[in-house]
């Protein structure tokens, strides 16, 4: 199975601030690279497919970069509503695997 | 407009088996693949496993011997059969498609 090294666990930001969230695959994926968005008691919610591509209706302050093994999201300008867990996934093979998440935090 | 919901028992017994239901609108489940998963409380995401569009599936291999994923399409309904339940298993099942479309998620609670 491809591991999924996210970092760091916790993330503590004021709003305005630009913040970067990192994944960490343990083989090549291919790009094959989803960034999600979850708030407490909500589904995750999509923000990035295949590593840079936005997601219909996600602010452009949403960005993804990166090819191999390392990933990155990239929040320009964190919003108040932007205080929220975020997941990668690798859909390069099976099993699909997740990050174990980063928890963003208002400072 | 297309929507996932699952539904299902909201509480298991330990060893018994998990019976969830994925009920899908606003498009063909002979066009599009269905995935679940789950949540355990507080902690990070589980893929659980797929069925394609032509009917095939694909299982996490650590829970394949467990794992049953099938559908019926006349009714868009995807179905989720796990046997053998422990209190690990505790959890939000979702049910998600291509696009990034998510159900709302069914909370199971495996417990005597």
């Amino acid at each position: 199975d491809i591991q999924m090294t996210q970092s760091p666990s916790f993330l503590s930001a004021s709003v305005g601030d630009r913040v970067t969230i990192n994944c960490k695959a343990s083989q090549n994926i291919n790009k094959y690279l989803n960034w999600y968005q979850q708030k407490l008691g909500e589904a995750p919610k999509r923000l990035i497919y295949n590593t840079n591509n936005l997601q219909t209706g996600i602010p452009s302050r949403f960005s993804g970069s990166g090819s191999g093994t390392d990933y990155t999201l990239t929040i320009s300008s964190l919003q108040p509503e932007d205080f929220a867990t975020y997941f990668c996934l690798q859909h390069n093979s099976f099993p699909y695997t997740f990050g174990a998440g980063t928890k963003l935090e208002l400072k | 407009q297309v929507q996932l919901k699952e539904s299902g028992p909201g509480l298991v017994q330990p060893s018994q088996t998990l019976s969830l239901t994925c009920t899908v609108s606003g498009f063909s489940l002979t066009s599009y693949n269905v995935h679940w998963v789950r949540q355990p409380p507080g902690k990070g995401l589980e893929w659980m496993g797929v069925i394609w569009s032509g009917g095939n599936t694909d299982y996490n291999s650590a829970l394949k011997p467990r794992l049953s994923i099938s559908r019926d399409t006349s009714k868009s309904q995807v179905f989720l059969t796990m046997n053998s339940l422990q209190t690990e298993d505790t959890g939000i099942y979702y049910c998600n498609r291509r696009g990034g479309y998510w159900g709302q998620g069914v909370m199971v609670t495996v417990s005597s």
